[in-house]
Protein backbone atom coordinates (compact mmCIF):
# COMPACT_ATOMS: atom_id res chain seq x y z
CA UNK A 1 0.00 0.00 0.00
CA UNK A 2 0.88 3.61 -0.42
CA UNK A 3 -0.28 5.24 3.13
CA UNK A 4 0.55 8.71 4.22
CA UNK A 5 -0.36 10.15 7.44
CA UNK A 6 -0.92 13.74 8.84
CA UNK A 7 -0.89 15.31 12.34
CA UNK A 8 -2.79 16.66 14.03
CA UNK A 9 -6.08 15.72 12.61
CA UNK A 10 -7.71 19.05 13.81
CA UNK A 11 -6.82 21.93 15.67
CA UNK A 12 -7.81 25.09 17.65
CA UNK A 13 -5.63 27.89 17.92
CA UNK A 14 -5.79 31.50 18.72
CA UNK A 15 -4.70 34.11 16.76
CA UNK A 16 -0.69 35.53 16.46
CA UNK A 17 0.39 31.46 17.46
CA UNK A 18 2.20 29.20 15.14
CA UNK A 19 0.58 25.46 14.39
CA UNK A 20 2.83 22.94 12.98
CA UNK A 21 1.61 20.32 10.97
CA UNK A 22 2.98 16.64 10.01
CA UNK A 23 3.24 14.33 7.00
CA UNK A 24 4.16 11.22 7.03
CA UNK A 25 4.74 8.70 4.21
CA UNK A 26 4.32 5.23 6.37
CA UNK A 27 5.39 2.65 4.05
CA UNK A 28 7.28 4.23 1.24
CA UNK A 29 10.60 6.92 0.28
CA UNK A 30 8.88 10.35 -0.90
CA UNK A 31 11.44 12.42 -2.48
CA UNK A 32 8.90 14.87 -2.79
CA UNK A 33 5.69 15.80 -0.68
CA UNK A 34 3.25 18.76 -2.20
CA UNK A 35 0.89 20.86 0.59
CA UNK A 36 -2.54 21.83 -0.72
CA UNK A 37 -5.17 23.86 1.34
CA UNK A 38 -8.89 23.74 0.39
CA UNK A 39 -11.62 26.34 1.44
CA UNK A 40 -15.05 24.81 1.86
CA UNK A 41 -16.75 23.79 -1.31
CA UNK A 42 -13.54 24.53 -3.37
CA UNK A 43 -11.17 22.41 -4.72
CA UNK A 44 -7.46 21.83 -3.42
CA UNK A 45 -4.94 24.65 -4.15
CA UNK A 46 -1.23 24.02 -4.70
CA UNK A 47 0.79 25.79 -1.89
CA UNK A 48 3.80 24.49 -2.79
CA UNK A 49 6.24 21.48 -3.39
CA UNK A 50 8.67 20.12 -1.08
CA UNK A 51 11.73 18.53 -1.85
CA UNK A 52 13.89 16.22 0.63
CA UNK A 53 17.43 18.34 1.36
CA UNK A 54 16.50 21.39 -0.25
CA UNK A 55 14.44 24.60 -0.38
CA UNK A 56 10.24 24.57 -0.92
CA UNK A 57 9.14 25.95 -3.88
CA UNK A 58 5.94 27.66 -3.35
CA UNK A 59 3.28 28.57 -5.47
CA UNK A 60 2.66 32.41 -6.76
CA UNK A 61 0.80 33.87 -3.95
CA UNK A 62 1.28 32.11 -0.75
CA UNK A 63 3.71 33.63 1.09
CA UNK A 64 6.91 31.79 2.35
CA UNK A 65 7.73 33.52 5.49
CA UNK A 66 4.35 32.57 6.63
CA UNK A 67 3.86 28.92 5.36
CA UNK A 68 7.45 27.44 7.06
CA UNK A 69 8.06 24.02 4.75
CA UNK A 70 10.91 21.78 6.02
CA UNK A 71 11.24 18.02 4.33
CA UNK A 72 14.04 16.92 6.55
CA UNK A 73 13.32 13.20 5.57
CA UNK A 74 12.38 11.01 2.61
CA UNK A 75 9.57 10.13 5.06
CA UNK A 76 8.57 12.98 6.94
CA UNK A 77 7.86 17.10 5.48
CA UNK A 78 6.23 19.54 7.95
CA UNK A 79 4.21 22.98 7.27
CA UNK A 80 4.12 25.72 10.22
CA UNK A 81 2.12 27.97 9.76
CA UNK A 82 3.55 31.48 11.87
CA UNK A 83 1.13 33.85 13.27
CA UNK A 84 -2.06 32.24 12.15
CA UNK A 85 -5.10 34.78 11.86
CA UNK A 86 -8.48 33.79 11.24
CA UNK A 87 -8.08 34.03 6.93
CA UNK A 88 -5.81 31.01 7.74
CA UNK A 89 -8.19 28.79 8.98
CA UNK A 90 -8.61 26.01 6.40
CA UNK A 91 -8.02 22.16 5.17
CA UNK A 92 -4.01 21.63 4.84
CA UNK A 93 -3.93 18.19 2.69
CA UNK A 94 -0.33 17.19 2.16
CA UNK A 95 0.59 14.01 -0.62
CA UNK A 96 3.24 12.67 -1.16
CA UNK A 97 4.80 11.00 -4.30
CA UNK A 98 6.59 7.18 -4.18
CA UNK A 99 10.34 7.83 -5.66
CA UNK A 100 9.98 4.49 -7.90
CA UNK A 101 11.03 6.77 -10.46
CA UNK A 102 8.19 4.40 -12.92
CA UNK A 103 6.01 6.08 -15.04
CA UNK A 104 3.28 5.37 -12.73
CA UNK A 105 4.24 6.87 -9.78
CA UNK A 106 1.31 8.78 -8.34
CA UNK A 107 0.49 11.07 -5.27
CA UNK A 108 -1.15 9.51 -2.43
CA UNK A 109 -2.83 12.19 -0.04
CA UNK A 110 -3.11 12.24 3.46
CA UNK A 111 -5.91 12.66 5.54
CA UNK A 112 -5.73 16.26 5.90
CA UNK A 113 -5.67 18.55 8.72
CA UNK A 114 -8.19 20.91 9.94
CA UNK A 115 -7.04 24.39 11.13
CA UNK A 116 -8.85 26.96 13.00
CA UNK A 117 -7.97 29.81 14.27
CA UNK A 118 -9.53 31.92 16.86
CA UNK B 1 -2.62 29.41 -17.90
CA UNK B 2 -3.13 25.92 -17.44
CA UNK B 3 -6.99 24.81 -16.44
CA UNK B 4 -8.55 21.54 -15.77
CA UNK B 5 -12.45 21.93 -16.01
CA UNK B 6 -15.01 19.71 -14.63
CA UNK B 7 -18.72 19.41 -16.04
CA UNK B 8 -21.11 19.07 -14.45
CA UNK B 9 -20.31 21.12 -10.73
CA UNK B 10 -22.88 19.08 -9.13
CA UNK B 11 -25.28 15.92 -10.56
CA UNK B 12 -28.14 14.36 -8.24
CA UNK B 13 -29.22 10.80 -9.38
CA UNK B 14 -30.98 7.75 -7.88
CA UNK B 15 -29.56 5.04 -7.16
CA UNK B 16 -29.05 2.49 -10.18
CA UNK B 17 -28.79 5.33 -12.38
CA UNK B 18 -25.68 5.38 -14.72
CA UNK B 19 -23.63 8.84 -14.33
CA UNK B 20 -20.81 9.71 -16.70
CA UNK B 21 -18.62 13.14 -15.28
CA UNK B 22 -16.46 15.14 -17.62
CA UNK B 23 -13.02 16.84 -17.42
CA UNK B 24 -11.34 18.67 -19.94
CA UNK B 25 -7.82 20.33 -19.72
CA UNK B 26 -5.50 22.58 -21.15
CA UNK B 27 -1.72 22.01 -19.75
CA UNK B 28 1.57 22.79 -21.28
CA UNK B 29 3.42 19.76 -20.32
CA UNK B 30 0.72 16.76 -19.77
CA UNK B 31 2.10 13.44 -18.27
CA UNK B 32 -0.93 11.64 -16.92
CA UNK B 33 -4.61 12.56 -15.77
CA UNK B 34 -5.90 11.25 -12.37
CA UNK B 35 -9.34 10.66 -10.98
CA UNK B 36 -9.85 10.97 -6.91
CA UNK B 37 -12.89 10.96 -4.45
CA UNK B 38 -13.36 12.70 -1.97
CA UNK B 39 -15.84 12.54 1.34
CA UNK B 40 -15.52 14.23 4.54
CA UNK B 41 -11.72 13.82 4.27
CA UNK B 42 -8.76 14.60 2.09
CA UNK B 43 -9.10 12.48 -2.10
CA UNK B 44 -8.55 8.95 -2.40
CA UNK B 45 -7.28 7.62 -5.31
CA UNK B 46 -9.56 5.78 -8.47
CA UNK B 47 -7.66 6.07 -11.67
CA UNK B 48 -4.44 7.48 -13.31
CA UNK B 49 -4.72 7.69 -17.40
CA UNK B 50 -1.53 8.23 -19.62
CA UNK B 51 -2.50 6.58 -22.67
CA UNK B 52 -5.38 7.77 -24.80
CA UNK B 53 -8.30 5.02 -25.66
CA UNK B 54 -7.33 2.72 -22.63
CA UNK B 55 -10.26 2.34 -20.37
CA UNK B 56 -9.29 1.70 -16.76
CA UNK B 57 -12.29 -0.19 -14.89
CA UNK B 58 -12.44 -1.08 -11.26
CA UNK B 59 -15.74 -2.25 -10.20
CA UNK B 60 -18.06 -0.40 -11.12
CA UNK B 61 -16.28 2.60 -11.82
CA UNK B 62 -14.59 3.22 -15.39
CA UNK B 63 -12.50 5.97 -16.89
CA UNK B 64 -10.90 6.74 -20.43
CA UNK B 65 -8.50 9.57 -21.24
CA UNK B 66 -8.74 11.18 -25.24
CA UNK B 67 -5.51 12.66 -25.46
CA UNK B 68 -6.20 14.36 -29.19
CA UNK B 69 -9.34 15.88 -27.42
CA UNK B 70 -7.68 16.69 -24.39
CA UNK B 71 -10.94 15.20 -21.78
CA UNK B 72 -11.25 12.23 -19.65
CA UNK B 73 -14.72 10.69 -18.64
CA UNK B 74 -15.50 9.02 -15.51
CA UNK B 75 -18.48 6.36 -15.51
CA UNK B 76 -20.37 5.14 -12.52
CA UNK B 77 -23.04 2.47 -13.26
CA UNK B 78 -25.63 0.87 -10.86
CA UNK B 79 -25.14 3.93 -9.18
CA UNK B 80 -25.02 3.47 -4.88
CA UNK B 81 -25.52 6.06 -2.47
CA UNK B 82 -22.23 5.15 -0.82
CA UNK B 83 -20.79 6.78 -4.11
CA UNK B 84 -22.14 10.43 -3.14
CA UNK B 85 -18.63 12.26 -2.90
CA UNK B 86 -16.84 15.18 -4.89
CA UNK B 87 -15.12 13.83 -7.27
CA UNK B 88 -11.94 15.53 -8.53
CA UNK B 89 -9.61 15.45 -11.85
CA UNK B 90 -6.30 16.22 -11.86
CA UNK B 91 -3.94 16.54 -14.40
CA UNK B 92 -0.06 15.83 -13.83
CA UNK B 93 2.39 17.97 -15.72
CA UNK B 94 5.88 17.06 -15.87
CA UNK B 95 8.45 18.57 -13.11
CA UNK B 96 5.32 17.16 -10.42
CA UNK B 97 2.50 19.41 -10.32
CA UNK B 98 -0.71 18.60 -10.35
CA UNK B 99 -3.14 20.95 -11.40
CA UNK B 100 -6.97 20.03 -10.05
CA UNK B 101 -9.89 20.93 -11.45
CA UNK B 102 -13.09 22.36 -9.19
CA UNK B 103 -14.90 18.55 -8.87
CA UNK B 104 -17.91 17.54 -9.36
CA UNK B 105 -20.34 16.99 -6.55
CA UNK B 106 -22.74 13.66 -6.58
CA UNK B 107 -25.48 13.04 -4.53
CA UNK B 108 -26.90 9.53 -5.06
CA UNK B 109 -30.60 9.24 -3.90
CA UNK B 110 -31.84 6.01 -2.54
Amino acid sequence: GAVVSQHPSWVICKSGTSVKIECRSLDFQATTMFWYRQFPKQSLMLMATSNEGSKATYEQGVEKDKFLINHASLTLSTLTVTSAHPEDSSFYICSARRSSGASTDTQYFGPGTRLTVL
Amino acid sequence: EDKVVQSPLSLVVHEGDTVTLNCSYEVTNFRSLLWYKQEKKAPTFLFMLTSSGIEKKSGRLSSILDKKELFSILNITATQTGDSAVYLCAVWEYGNKLVFGAGTILRVKS
